[in-house]
């Protein structure tokens, strides 16, 4: 059965460092979505990315954040510069249609020290 | 932001049946889904209300009434494996686009 993958499974890096997350939705998907859950608290929805464009975000998705399909398989979600309130768990989610169900990757865990 | 209310936690005997109720605003409403987690992993898709009434799917059964703003979730013949948070997500839509909210999801502890 196919499925999203996330890559790194945790990563840890220090404060005002910048990160890239990657993602490789499900094949024949064509919308991509990016949440983090923070320890403890709700699943967040980031962004949204349709036809190489942004087509929803969150006021969490600030200048820090950038989403970007860089080849036919990948999508990848960066943060400039990082900060302690960033660690989280980033959850990369791909559709077949806006309205259909969303599959979830495994997450990455981001730690900021 | 869109607000969405579920019980923090409940607890039930294995082999009984639960139900997790989930309300949330109307305004802009284009589907309801209930997603499970287990603890540090990813939500995994359940089932999918766009409709009034109710979806069955083997042991795991999802109402909607979009008129009242609610939505359950049944779980029969429970099984300790079944112990896990249930998310409500609403996906609302505006201006040609959609976003998918959650709630704080309802932890479920099953006990023998």
């Amino acid at each position: 059965e196919p499925e999203v993958t996330q890559t790194p499974s945790h990563q840890v890096t220090q404060m005002g460092q910048e990160v890239i997350l990657r993602c490789v939705p499900i094949s024949n998907h064509l919308y991509f979505y990016w949440y983090r859950q923070i320890l403890g608290q709700k699943v967040e929805f980031l962004v949204s990315f349709y036809n190489n464009e942004i087509s929803e975000k969150s006021e969490i998705f600030d200048d820090q954040f950038s989403v970007e399909r860089p080849d036919g398989s990948n999508f990848t979600l960066k943060i400039r510069s990082t900060k302690l309130e960033d660690s989280a768990m980033y959850f990369c989610a791909s559709s077949r249609t806006p309205t259909y169900e969303q599959y979830f990757g495994p997450g990455t865990r981001l730690t900021v020290t | 932001g869109q607000n969405i209310d579920q019980p923090t936690e409940m607890t039930a005997t294995e082999g009984a049946i639960v139900q997790i109720n989930c309300t949330y605003q109307t305004s802009g409403f284009n589907g309801l889904f209930w997603y499970q987690q287990h603890a540090g992993e990813a939500p995994t898709f359940l089932s999918y209300n766009v409709l009034d009434g109710l979806e069955e799917k083997g042991r795991f059964s999802s109402f909607l009434s979009r008129s009242k703003g609610y939505s359950y979730l049944l779980l029969k013949e429970l099984q300790m494996k079944d112990s896990a948070s249930y998310l409500c997500a609403v996906l609302y839509s505006g201006a040609g686009s959609y976003q998918l909210t959650f709630g704080k999801g309802t932890k479920l502890s099953v006990i023998p």
